[in-house]
């Protein structure tokens, strides 16, 4: 499948600063989904993104989906410990598969 | 609560013996995963299935088998597993109400090969 490149690989923060993890594509993106892995856990759906330029809000996670539908970002202000994890972006393709980026793997010094 | 099962949670097998994972759903989804997720990488897709048809990954080794008997189970099979093949196996379902629905993940069974 077509890939999704997802940086930066890995981020460590301190407790209450913020952290943005990107995912690109070199073609268009019919949407984009993002999931959270908790360590030990399972990966877990937060959001799906559908239109250009979309922007939806959890609380203190902002998902946006670029004009051109080719990236997208996850940023999350002022993190707390809960926040730790992996967090994949997954491009939905056909056939009902998702093809996951490789995931940016959170860590929040308290 | 309707959710996705999977057991057993931890599974220890030896070399060459094989082994069966199973899940199971309550979410009555059309569309049940099996992944492989290694540490610190991805969840990689092996097959799926839509209802009964089976869609096999061109690259998952013919080592690793798939069985859904019905709408709520499904079955991995390793028939001979390898060392490489100690990971965490990943179950998910889809409602598939449209190509990129949702996927709901199980919790997972880490797998050890000694």
């Amino acid at each position: 499948g077509q890939q999704v490149m997802q940086i930066p690989q890995y981020q460590h923060v301190q407790e209450g600063e913020d952290f943005t993890t990107y995912c690109n594509s070199s073609t268009t993106l019919s949407n984009i989904q993002w999931y959270k892995q908790r360590p030990g856990g399972h990966p877990v759906f937060l959001i799906q993104l559908v239109k250009s330029g979309e922007v939806k809000k959890q609380k203190r996670l902002t998902f946006q989906f670029g004009e051109a539908k080719k990236n997208s970002s996850l940023h999350i202000t002022a993190t707390q410990t809960t926040d730790v994890g992996t967090y994949f972006c997954a491009r939905g393709g056909s056939n009902y598969k998702l093809t996951f980026g490789k995931g940016t793997l959170l860590t929040v010094n308290p | 609560d309707a959710m996705v099962i999977q057991n057993p949670r931890y599974q220890v097998t030896q070399f060459g013996k094989p082994v069966t994972l199973s899940c199971s759903q309550t979410l009555n989804h059309n569309v049940m995963y099996w992944y492989q997720q290694k540490s610190s990488q991805a969840p990689k897709l092996l097959f799926h299935y839509y209802d009964k048809d089976f869609n096999n990954e061109a690259d998952t080794p013919d080592n690793f088998q798939s069985r859904r008997p019905n709408t709520s189970f499904c079955f991995l099979d390793i028939r001979s597993p390898g060392l490489g093949d100690a990971a965490m196996y990943l179950c998910a379902t889809s409602r598939a109400g449209a190509q990129s629905d949702t996927q709901y993940f199980g919790p997972g069974t880490r797998l050890t090969v000694l």
